[in-house]
């Protein structure tokens, strides 16, 4: 089952603060957060594990709640190369010990100046 | 930079061709994953190695798909008998893990090869 983000999509002046949320279904061992530009490979933002763990990089952080199976990235203060597709990435606890992402439908973020 | 490459970046194939992908992984990580992009979706899970060894497929890898890792480095993903269906982005990723279940594995993509199949 595919973990559910919203928004699907938000735009944003320069300057604004933004929260993209992942949900899923299933119980979580961790959420990994990448951010797509267009024709281009994912790139990894950060990794959050069961426990409720927040982390910050820069003016981007996350937390998840394990309880509700929910992960939040916060962007503040957005900048123009904050463009692009957010996704979450979910990893549920299976046999192979793997971390074998879902990913969500993606969040397009757009900043215009 | 030594990041993860694939190649070729672009494929046009006719229906019904085999195509071939290459993915070489930063060096010295010992996972590789490869995943299959749709416009306007996330990456979804193909199958993937530990070392040499495919450990784990998707369902969505149908018996036309074989992926292989020899030696443990580079990967080659096949595809026999295309169809309209497989055209799409392959990712690769490679991570490094040192032990069964790293709760700090990161998994990092190449660009990623885009197939069309006419």
């Amino acid at each position: 089952q595919q973990p559910v983000q919203s928004p699907q999509a938000v735009i944003l002046r320069e300057g604004e603060d933004a929260v993209i949320n992942c949900s899923s279904s299933k119980a979580l061992y961790s959420v990994h957060w990448y951010r797509q530009k267009h024709g281009e490979a994912p790139v990894f933002l950060m990794i959050l594990l069961k426990g409720g763990e927040q982390k910050g990089h820069e003016k981007i952080s996350a937390s998840f709640n394990e309880k509700k199976q929910q992960s939040s990235l916060y962007l503040t203060a957005s900048q123009l190369s904050y463009s692009g597709t957010y996704f979450c990435g979910t990893a549920v606890t299976n046999n192979f010990g793997n971390e074998k992402l879902t990913f969500g439908t993606g969040t397009r973020l757009t900043i215009i100046p | 930079d030594t990041g993860v490459s694939q190649n070729p970046r672009h494929k046009i194939t006719k229906r019904g061709q085999n195509v071939t992908f290459r993915c070489d992984p930063i060096s010295e990580h010992n996972r590789l994953y490869w995943y299959r992009q749709t416009l306007g979706q996330g990456p979804e899970f193909l199958t993937y190695f530990q070392n040499e060894a495919q450990l784990e497929k998707s369902r969505l890898l149908s018996d036309r798909f074989s992926a292989e890792r020899p030696k443990g480095s580079f990967s080659t993903l096949e595809i026999q008998r295309t169809e309209q269906g497989d055209s799409a982005m392959y990712l690769c990723a490679s991570s490094l893990t040192r032990a069964y279940r790293d709760p700090q594995e990161t998994q990092y993509f190449g660009p990623g090869t885009r197939l069309l199949v006419l």
